[in-house]
């Protein structure tokens, strides 16, 4: 099973700044079989990406994700007050894995 | 819709099981699959395994469970099952029903999760 490594483990942004999520996976992710998640306290996750870069339903466009192989970035251009939440990197290329998540956190 | 229900509380050595009740949509559907998903503050989330039907019915399972789930569909009542033997204390989580089309061939509906401790 392909280990996902996210980092940092905590980011301290204002509303409005740019975030950059970085996910390492300890093996190749062939396809791109990767996705990111959102989880707020009390709520489950929630899909925001999947193939490395695609959008899903109804996700707003200030989300991106990016990368092939083993290094993959989710970026939110402008943080929104409800973008304060911890995400998530899983893969499902080698069975399903998932990061152990990064918590954006107002600064 | 997915709702869940089961025990919140286990002893230690005896199985766990929960149901997955599906509204608006079929267990038998051949183009998404249904999972198992636990999270815990040690573990993080953890996929336990899948079931899903392409003809007929399969399995995956994660290497760190393999010995100890089930994962079965029940066509009449449109539900999905986990069963979980010789639970520990570190199988402490809230554990979800997950649905995974092959559109997404990502996680894109969660249940409500359940709690489930374990503990004498």
């Amino acid at each position: 099973e392909s280990v996902l490594t996210q980092s940092p483990g905590i980011l301290s942004l204002s509303p409005g700044e740019r975030a950059t999520l970085s996910c390492r996976a300890s093996q190749s992710v062939n396809n791109n079989y990767l996705a990111w998640y959102q989880q707020k306290p009390g709520q489950v996750p929630r899909l925001l990406i999947y193939g490395a870069s695609t959008r899903a339903s109804g996700i707003p466009d200030r989300f991106s994700g990016s990368g092939s192989g083993t290094d993959f970035t989710l970026t939110i251009s402008r943080l929104e007050p409800e973008d304060f939440a911890v995400y998530y990197c899983q893969q499902y290329h080698d069975s399903r894995t998932f990061g152990q998540g990064t918590k954006v956190e107002i600064k | 819709h997915l709702q869940q229900s089961g025990p919140g509380l286990v002893k230690p050595s005896q199985t766990l099981s929960l149901t997955c009740a599906i509204s608006g949509d079929s267990v038998s559907t051949q183009s998404a699959a249904w999972n198992w998903i636990r999270q815990s503050p040690s573990r993080g989330l953890e996929w336990l395994g899948r079931t899903y039907y392409r003809s007929k019915w399969y399995n995956d399972y994660a290497v760190s469970v393999k010995s100890r789930v089930t994962i079965t569909p029940d066509t009449s009542k449109n539900q999905v099952s986990l069963h979980l033997t010789f639970m520990t204390p570190e199988d402490t989580a809230v554990y979800y029903c997950v649905r995974e089309p092959d559109y997404y061939a990502a996680f894109d509906y969660w249940g409500p999760g359940t709690l489930v401790t374990v503990s004498s």
